[in-house]
């Protein structure tokens, strides 16, 4: 079945820092989400990439969808305490696994003040 | 306000009851899900539907059943079935049409059995 992993598990970085993360597959997608969620809270939607090598922004978030279709990558510039939580990627293909998508473990981030 | 509603925030559950967890959206999607997220791993499809009165079984359906009767509306029961029901249930809404249908979460209700 699809898996997707998620790297790094967890970060701690200084307020201010930018943030890379990434998101891996062992299959081909067609379509790429990125969620954060707040303790105790839904995942909000960030991004949504639907193109092979798609650069998308959103603020001060940045994702591109990898030119494999295997992989993903967000990046948050110049953090800020409420970037605090969990970020999630989801991805899917249509043709081959229908309408549902797949999630991944998440990215738990910390900002250090 | 257009989004996803979910009550209880909060439920506790005595062993051998069931408990009926509600999600509606006034969204207009045509599709709905149901998922189970436990600390440290991805979400889990417990139940979808794509359309009123039709339903599909997700990765881990056992113990929990679902009725779809009205659009708007997508009800989860945890039965006395499931082994193991403290977790985090989160309901999530679609389109089907188009190109575009990303997938928005509701609040989530945490079920705690006692």
């Amino acid at each position: 079945g699809q898996q997707l992993n998620q790297s790094p598990q967890s970060m701690f970085i200084q307020e201010g820092e930018d943030v890379s993360m990434n998101c891996t597959s062992s299959s081909i997608f067609n379509t790429w989400l990125w969620y954060k969620q707040d303790p105790g809270e839904g995942p909000v939607l960030l991004i949504a990439l639907y193109k092979a090598g798609e650069l998308t922004s959103n603020g001060r978030l940045t994702a591109q969808f990898g030119i494999t279709r295997k992989d993903s990558f967000l990046n948050i510039s110049a953090s800020i305490p409420s970037d605090v939580g969990i970020y999630f990627c989801a991805g899917r293909n249509r043709e081959n696994y229908g309408q549902n998508f797949v999630f991944g473990p998440g990215t738990r981030l910390s900002v250090l003040p | 306000d257009g989004g996803i509603t979910q009550s209880p925030k909060y439920l506790f559950r005595k062993e051998g009851q069931n408990v009926t967890l509600s999600c509606e959206q006034n969204l207009n999607h045509d599709a709905m899900y149901w998922y189970r997220q436990d600390p440290g791993q991805g979400l889990r499809l417990i139940y979808y539907s794509q359309i009123v009165n039709d339903f599909q079984k997700g990765d881990i359906a056992e113990g929990y059943s679902v009725s779809r009767e009205k659009k708007e509306s997508f009800p989860l029961t945890v039965t006395s079935a499931q082994k193991n029901p403290t977790a985090f249930y989160l309901c999530a809404s679609s389109k089907t049409s188009g190109e575009y249908n990303e997938q928005f979460f509701g609040p989530g209700t945490r079920l705690t059995v006692l």
